[in-house]
């Protein structure tokens, strides 16, 4: 069964530094989306993506953030300068259609120290 | 904020139907109903999802009122493994952006 998968699986950085979280949507899907989840706390929305552009994106995602589809398979979080309220787990998305089921990865542990 | 609201936890014994309800009083008329459940810190897995019919899968079974004010998730014979959070999403379609707002689900745990 197709399913997305998301590199690494945790990663551990210092504020400031760059950071770049990649998933690999399943394949003939369209639509690409970034949630996180702070620990303890609601899956929140940052950011849907098709045809190469930001389709809607949360309070959360300032500019701080980027999201790029840099080949026909890799999607990726980009987070510039991280703090150390952006700990939290990053969960990858896809849909084959706008309206339908989003199928989600297996999240990558971000945590800044 | 979510539009759904759900008891903050349940259990139930394994082998026995899960049914986990949900509230949904707002919803409009072409938005769906979308079940997921997280087990620890993994990812949302995607479980059922319906508009006003009953619908049935290999995992579960849902069930909408006819008003479509709330609706039941039903496991039917839960085991240890379905002890997860349930969450209840009504697709907001917001100038035709499809992104999900979780709220903080039920906490299900299935009791040997």
């Amino acid at each position: 069964e197709p399913e997305v998968t998301q590199t690494p699986s945790h990663q551990v950085t210092q504020m400031g530094q760059e950071v770049i979280l990649r998933c690999v949507p399943i394949s003939n899907h369209l639509y690409f989306y970034w949630y996180r989840q702070i620990l303890g706390q609601k899956v929140e929305f940052l950011v849907s993506f098709y045809n190469n552009e930001i389709s809607e994106k949360s309070e959360i995602f300032d500019d701080q953030f980027s999201v790029e589809r840099p080949d026909g398979s890799n999607f990726t979080l980009k987070i510039r300068s991280t703090k150390l309220e952006d700990s939290a787990m990053y969960f990858c998305a896809s849909s084959s259609q706008r309206g339908y089921e989003q199928y989600f990865g297996p999240g990558t542990r971000l945590t800044v120290t | 904020d979510a539009k759904t609201t759900q008891p903050t936890s349940m259990d139930c014994a394994e082998g026995r139907a899960a049914n986990l309800p949900c509230n949904h009083s707002t919803i409009s008329g072409n938005e769906y109903v979308y079940w997921y459940r997280q087990i620890h810190s993994q990812g949302p897995q995607y479980i059922i999802h319906g508009l006003k019919n009953n619908e049935t899968n290999e995992m579960a079974s849902l069930i909408i009122t006819e008003d479509r004010k709330s609706s039941t998730l039903i496991l039917p014979h839960a085991t240890l493994r379905d002890t997860a959070v349930y969450y209840c999403i009504v697709r907001v379609a917001d100038s035709g952006t499809y992104k999900y707002i979780f709220g903080t689900g039920t906490r299900l745990k299935v009791l040997a």
